[in-house]
């Protein structure tokens, strides 16, 4: 079983419209989570880390589930730039320097 | 800038040869990591430093051999290419010092490696 699962989409939305993605780990003494977003042949860059309580950046709110070990990304009013290639990132107690990746979900926003 | 900068960006070399990709970073931090993102996007660890020691060496062939002069720079030497090595490499950086659990990764902007 891989550490981190997400589907992979692709997820094919209009401008405007919400969309949802979700990611599982699957130890539970997961420390710290991300979400990553990666353009095409780009490196990945950091979204936004995502907190126990949930947190928003503008149209972005992430949530952390530690009881079903799952975190959440919700895009809102979706934009033509937000296209692109989402990681879910998982760093582990035990392993402070290791960071498991999910294999992404790739998000279209059409016009 | 501050920044993850590796060198070359592309590379494009045959089977059998030996090549090296450098990273350095200016943002002070203290681990450094290689990561392979192969043709299906899956991002894999491959090594990580701090402060110059190995700390996390994946199951990785030995002709990979990472290199850390200092805790700013961290390169890649390849002995003996194979095909299968194809992939764009990814250096990246972290603070590990004091209550950094929340501390992310930064990338550089990735070497891609083609061996024909």
């Amino acid at each position: 079983r891989k550490e981190v699962e997400q589907d992979p989409g692709p997820f094919n939305v209009p401008e405007g419209a919400t969309v949802a993605f979700n990611c599982t780990y699957s130890n539970s003494a997961s420390q710290s989570f991300f979400w990553y977003r990666q353009d095409c042949r780009k490196e990945p860059k950091l979204l936004m880390s995502v907190y126990s309580s949930g947190n928003e950046d503008g149209r972005f709110t992430a949530q952390l589930n530690r009881a079903s070990q799952y975190i959440s990304l919700l895009i809102r009013d979706s934009k033509l730039s937000d296209s692109a290639t989402y990681l879910c990132v998982v760093n582990e107690r035990s392993n402070f320097n290791k960071f498991y990746f999910g294999s992404g979900t790739k998000l279209n926003v059409k016009p | 800038d501050t920044a993850v900068s590796q060198t070359p960006k592309y590379l494009v070399t045959q089977m059998g040869n030996d090549k090296s990709i450098k990273c350095e970073q200016n943002l002070g931090h203290d681990t450094m990591y290689w990561y392979k993102q192969d043709s299906k996007k899956f991002l894999k660890i491959m090594f990580s430093y701090n402060n110059k020691e190995l700390i996390i060496n994946e199951t990785v062939p030995n002709r990979f051999s990472p290199k850390s002069p200092d805790k700013a720079h961290l390169n890649l030497h390849i002995n003996s290419l194979e095909l299968g090595d194809s992939a764009v490499y990814f250096c990246a950086s972290r603070s590990r010092t004091g209550s950094s659990y929340n501390s992310p990764l930064h990338f550089g902007n990735g070497t891609r490696l083609t061996v024909t």
